[in-house]
């Protein structure tokens, strides 16, 4: 069955580190790949998503993830983080299948940015 | 962009009562949308696709009968909690596919959180 599996459940960093989310799926055919955040009270936004072309997706707020096929894998990345960036982020899969046509998500990464 | 809505965005009810969710497509026509569950600390967990038109198709495990979903237009989806219990309390959100699209973009609503006494 496909899946979405997010390795770190609460990361802590100070302001101006880098940030590295992990996403792993397992699906062996074509996907769509999305990142969500959900800051706090708020609801889901879309950050950056994948359909084809250039694994190297740039989205809002300065993030970038970048799908690598061979891995399964569609990490999130932000080069400098900023206290405003503390929210949980979700990573999800639609795969093209003749079944399950639906988003699956991963169980979320909680940052929180310290000033 | 692409809004969704929700309504109400809190209820508080008693146990045994029923309660309905509004879930709108503001600025787009969406022929299919989608209910989660998201409890605390947790992920989302879908709990029904409703095609507008046409009966919900409900994930393993969600009573068809105590989550009622009607989708009477291509900008409206409801989900009623029937008979609600205090194991019901929990954080509602709704989704919205574009019609017409050729991708898989889901926007989401604000989300509705249910507390049941």
């Amino acid at each position: 069955a496909q899946s979405v599996s997010q390795h770190n459940h609460h990361v802590i960093l100070s302001e101006a580190a880098s940030l590295e989310l992990g996403c792993n799926y397992s699906y062996g055919g074509t996907v769509n790949l999305f990142w969500y955040v959900q800051y706090p009270g708020q609801h889901l936004q879309l950050l950056l998503k994948y359909f084809s072309g250039d694994p190297l997706v740039k989205g809002i707020k300065g993030f970038e993830a970048e799908f690598i096929k061979s891995k399964f894998s569609f990490n999130l990345r932000k080069p400098s983080v900023q206290w405003s960036d503390t929210a949980e982020y979700f990573c999800a899969l639609f795969p093209f299948s003749g079944g399950y046509n639906k988003l699956i998500f991963g169980a979320g990464t909680r940052l929180a940015v310290h000033p | 962009g692409a809004v969704v809505s929700q309504h109400p965005s809190r209820v508080i009810c008693k146990s045994g009562t029923s309660v309905k969710i509004e879930c709108r497509s503001l600025d787009f026509q969406a022929t299919t949308m989608f209910w989660y569950r998201q409890f605390p600390k947790q992920s989302l967990m879908l709990m029904a696709t409703s095609n507008e038109g046409s009966k919900a198709t409900y994930e393993q495990g969600v009573e068809k009968d105590k989550f009622l979903i009607n989708h009477a237009s291509l900008t409206l989806s409801t989900l009623t909690v029937t008979s609600a219990h205090p194991e019901d309390s929990s954080f509602y959100i709704c989704s919205a596919r574009q019609a017409g699209t050729t991708y898989n973009e889901q926007f989401f609503g604000p989300g509705t959180r249910l507390t049941v006494l």
